[in-house]
């Protein structure tokens, strides 16, 4: 089984709001990603968790904060976005960090409107 | 810095076509390469990837790709195209190779006519 999962598939919010954003995977992987994806553009790394330690945080604003609270879930939680942090909000997993040569598994996304 | 470009930002292409979707990378080091496809309102998929065990790569659904150091392309085809294989294609690199970041392409919208 190959399945990143992710909930929930859509989310609207006001910029006062809190939300959260969870990815799940039981592959056994120890690397898990954040990616923020733009309409018609390319994925962007936000974070980079490995053994459920944050290893790259790409200058991201601290209104997004990831939490990795066990092996098979990652958590990114929102607060006081603004309407330009609109995207589709993308987990992925990896079996470890390092060598360049494993695969990333993609979930489906969260797309994300704030109003 | 590792970095890919993809060129032509649409590609249209008959049913039961050859698809070619060109791909060249910028690296001071062998690179590890990827091709990606997203369907709409989807994540992504893997399609195949370059690790520098062979040239050719054979990938899902008879898409390949060839690994040329000469001309640094990985450009990914597929002998005949399906409508199913209408959707967005991107090549990506990994940049960083200690956290495994992938750095991707500004991606290739194929569009299969019937």
């Amino acid at each position: 089984d190959t399945e990143v999962t992710q909930t929930p598939k859509h989310l609207v919010m006001g910029m006062t709001n809190k939300k959260s954003l969870k990815c799940e995977q039981h592959m056994g992987h120890r690397a898990m990603y954040w990616y923020k994806q733009k309409a018609k553009k390319p994925p962007e790394l936000m974070f980079v968790y490995s053994y459920e330690k944050l290893s790259i945080n790409e200058s991201v604003p601290s209104r997004f904060s990831p939490e990795c609270p066990n092996s098979s879930l990652l958590n990114l939680h929102l607060h006081a976005l603004q309407p330009e942090d609109s995207a589709l909000y993308l987990c992925a997993s990896s079996s470890r960090l390092g060598g360049g040569t494993e695969t990333q598994y993609f979930g489906p996304g969260t797309r994300l409107l704030v109003l | 810095a590792q970095s890919v470009t993809q060129l032509g930002s649409h590609v249209s292409v008959s049913e039961g076509a050859l698809v070619l979707l060109r791909c060249n990378y910028s690296s001071s080091v062998p690179p590890y390469l990827f091709w990606y496809v997203q369907y709409p309102n989807q994540g992504l998929q893997l399609l195949l990837k370059y690790t520098s065990a062979a040239t050719l790569v054979k990938g899902i659904n008879d898409f390949e790709a060839e690994f040329k150091k000469s001309e640094t392309s990985f450009h990914l085809t597929k002998p005949s195209a399906h409508m199913s294989d209408a959707a967005e294609y991107f090549c990506a690199v990994i940049s960083n190779f200690g956290n495994e970041k992938l750095t991707f392409g500004t991606g290739t919208r194929l569009t299969i006519i019937p």
